[in-house]
C-alpha cells in the first residue's frame, strides 16, 4: 500500500494482558516513530526507530512497553501486563530519514488500545 | 526544556470567517516545524513543513508562517470540511519531534 498501516485497528484487552501492536510503515522509509494519543491530549512521543535500532527511548512510560524493528521495515509495540491508564490510541509515524532535520512523518490511522 | 504550546483549545468560526491559530514554541536548534490537520478517529494528515524564520507556504485556504518563537497557522474564508483538530509539532536538537495539544477547529455553515 502507499501509505502507514496499523494493526489492529481496535483491541479490547482485559487489565494484566499482554498485547502487540504493529505498524507497517511506507516501503523505503527508515526512520519510525510510535507515539501515543490519549483523550483530550496531545501526541506523546514514545520511541523511534532508525533501520532496525531505536536511538531514543526515552519516551517508553514503564519497563512494560517495549518494541522492535525487524528487517528495516514492520514494527511491533508491545505492551505486558496491561493497566487500565495505557488504554489510548497508539499511532505509529514513518519517514525517509531521522536524521538531517526537518523530515516529514506520515502517520497511520493508530490502533485504539482499550484496557477493562 | 523543550516546549509546544497551541492557542486557542478550540475555536468556532463561520463559514467564511477567517482567523489564525497558533503555535508558540521553545526549543534548542530548531530544525523544523509541522503543520497537520486530524480527523476524528484517523491518524494526523500532513500539511506543512517549515524551516526557517520569514518562511511561508500555502495550500488552498490555509497558510502556515514562522517566526523565531511562533508559527501561525492562516485559515482564509473558510468552509464546514475544514473543520477538524490542528497539530503544531517542533524537532530541536536530536530527532524527537514534540507535538502541541492541538486546536480544534469548528467552521458553522
Amino acid at each position: 500500500g502507499a501509505g502507514v498501516s496499523q494493526s489492529p485497528s481496535n483491541k479490547v484487552t482485559e487489565k494484566g494482558k499482554d498485547v502487540e501492536l504493529r505498524c507497517d510503515p511506507i516501503s523505503g522509509h527508515t526512520a519510525l516513530y510510535w507515539y501515543r494519543q490519549s483523550l483530550g491530549q496531545g501526541l506523546e512521543f514514545l520511541i523511534y526507530f532508525q533501520g532496525n535500532s531505536a536511538p531514543d527511548k526515552s519516551g517508553l512510560p514503564s519497563d512494560r512497553f517495549s518494541a522492535e524493528r525487524t528487517g528495516g521495515s514492520v514494527s511491533t509495540l508491545t505492551i505486558q501486563r496491561t493497566q487500565q491508564e495505557d488504554s489510548a490510541v497508539y499511532l505509529c509515524a514513518s519517514s525517509l530519514a531521522a536524521s538531517g532535520g526537518g523530515e516529514t512523518q506520515y502517520f497511520g490511522p493508530g490502533t485504539r488500545l482499550l484496557v477493562l | 526544556e523543550d516546549q509546544v504550546t497551541q492557542s486557542p483549545e478550540a475555536l468556532r468560526l463561520q463559514e467564511g470567517e477567517s482567523s489564525s491559530l497558533n503555535c508558540s514554541y521553545t526549543v534548542s536548534g530548531l530544525r523544523g516545524l509541522f503543520w497537520y490537520r486530524q480527523d476524528p478517529g484517523k491518524g494526523p494528515e500532513f500539511l506543512f513543513t517549515l524551516y526557517s524564520a520569514g518562511e511561508e507556504k500555502e495550500k488552498e485556504r490555509l497558510k502556515a508562517t514562522l517566526t523565531k518563537k511562533e508559527s501561525f497557522l492562516h485559515i482564509t474564508a473558510p468552509k464546514p470540511e475544514d473543520s477538524a483538530t490542528y497539530l503544531c509539532a517542533v524537532q530541536a536538537s536530536g530527532d524527537k519531534i514534540i507535538f502541541g495539544k492541538g486546536t480544534r477547529l469548528h467552521i458553522l455553515p
